[in-house]
Parts: structure tokens; C-alpha cells; sequence
């Protein structure tokens, strides 16, 4: 199986900060990835799907790049509703797997 | 727009079978990869596996050997079967759609969710 590895596990950000979160694959998955956002109790939307195209109707504050091994997901001016959690999935190999998350919290 | 619904019994006992039921609407059944994804509390997604249309399935290696997945076309619904449940299964298990993309129709993200349903493994 492919790993995918996120960092950092969790972020302390305030609102209007830009952030950004980091997915590294254990091989090179072109850019086959895709992010997902996550709140409690919530299932999973798709955010960013080949790395770096923008799902229909997610803001676009939301942007995605990077291709191989390395990828990020940047948020440009955190809003209040983007306090959640952030996973990152490739689609290279027939057996799909996501990274461990990222904890997106307000500081 | 697909709306898919998740549908079955919320507690199992160990080594007996989970059984699962994802009801599809707003789209054909004969469209996308069927998936499943599951969460345990408090921890990350793995993906399960999926089935297509055609009745092709494929499955995540750790859990081939207890899982099924099938498909009834004429009910709009595909399923989940895990044989032998312990308690590290307890999860929510989502249903979800992976895009079809490119020439191959090659399965990709998923691109909606069902609301999930919590099935916890206890005697």
C-alpha cells in the first residue's frame, strides 16, 4: 500500500491566517490525490480533487498544489467555518488510502 | 445530485457478520464506482472497497478475505458484508461514490457521501 503521511498532525491558526498543510506520499502518486474536509459528526467533502482542481461550490480560498511525492493544501484567509479536519487520499495505486489527518483548530 | 442513505443494524456481536445496505437516488446505479469507507471513533478513514456496475469489485487487501460487497440494480442499493467482526471493527461506516475518470473509467475520489451509520461490535 501506498502511505500517505500529513503534517502537522494538528495547527492552532486564528481567523484570516493563511495556512498550510502538508501530505507526502511514500512513492510518487503523480498527482493522482485528492483533500477532504471534515467536521464532527460529519462525513468527509470533497475539497480538491488531481491535486490541485477545485471541487464545484468550495471556496476558493481553498487551493491545492504539488505532484510525486509532496502536496499541499493552503488555506488563504481562514474562515470561521474551515475549523475542521483535513484529510489528504491518492488514487495511484487500486488500493486507495488516506493520510492520519490534520486538526485544523482555532487559536 | 446522489443522495445515498446507509442503512442496518447499529450493534453486532463478535465474530458474527455485519451487514450493510446503501440506498442510491439522484443518479443510475450503471454510473460511478460504489464505495465503502469507514472511520473508527475518534481515528482516520480506510477505504473498504468498492463494486461496480458491471459487478467488478475490488477490496483493500487487509480486509479481503471477510469482505463482500454486491449490488442489486433493480433496487437502486449496494451492500456490505464483514465476516467474523471483532471489536477493532466498530466504525461509521460510510457509503460514498468514486468518480469515474479518463479513458479506462478508472476509479478515483470520492466524490459524495452517504451520512454514515456507527456499528459497534459487542457481545
Amino acid at each position: 500500500d501506498i502511505q500517505m503521511t500529513q503534517s502537522p498532525s494538528t495547527l492552532s491558526a486564528s481567523v484570516g491566517d493563511r495556512v498550510t498543510i502538508t501530505c507526502r506520499a511514500s512513492q510518487s502518486i503523480s498527482s493522482w490525490l485528492a483533500w477532504y474536509q471534515q467536521k464532527p459528526g460529519i462525513a468527509p467533502k470533497l475539497l480538491i480533487y488531481d491535486a490541485s482542481s477545485l471541487q464545484s461550490g468550495v471556496p476558493s480560498r481553498f487551493s491545492g498544489s504539488g505532484s510525486g511525492t509532496e502536496f499541499t493544501l493552503t488555506i488563504s484567509s481562514l474562515q470561521p467555518d474551515d475549523f475542521a479536519t483535513y484529510y489528504c487520499q491518492q488514487y495511484q495505486s487500486y488500493s486507495y488510502t488516506f493520510g492520519q489527518g490534520t486538526k485544523l483548530e482555532i487559536k | 445530485q446522489v443522495q445515498l442513505q446507509e442503512s442496518g443494524p447499529g450493534l453486532v456481536k463478535p465474530s458474527e457478520t455485519l451487514s450493510l445496505t446503501c440506498s442510491v437516488s439522484g443518479s443510475s446505479i450503471s454510473t460511478y464506482y460504489w464505495s465503502w469507507v469507514r472511520q473508527p471513533p475518534g481515528k482516520g478513514l480506510e477505504w473498504i472497497g468498492y463494486i461496480y456496475h458491471s459487478g467488478i469489485t475490488n477490496y483493500n487487501p487487509s480486509l479481503k478475505s471477510r469482505v463482500t460487497i454486491s449490488v442489486d440494480t433493480s433496487k437502486s442499493q449496494f451492500s456490505l458484508r464483514l465476516n467474523s467482526v471483532t471489536a477493532a471493527d466498530t466504525a461509521v461506516y460510510y457509503c460514498a461514490t468514486q468518480y469515474c475518470s479518463g479513458r479506462n473509467c478508472d476509479p478515483t475520489m470520492f466524490d459524495y457521501w452517504g451520512q454514515g451509520t456507527l456499528v459497534t461490535v459487542s457481545s
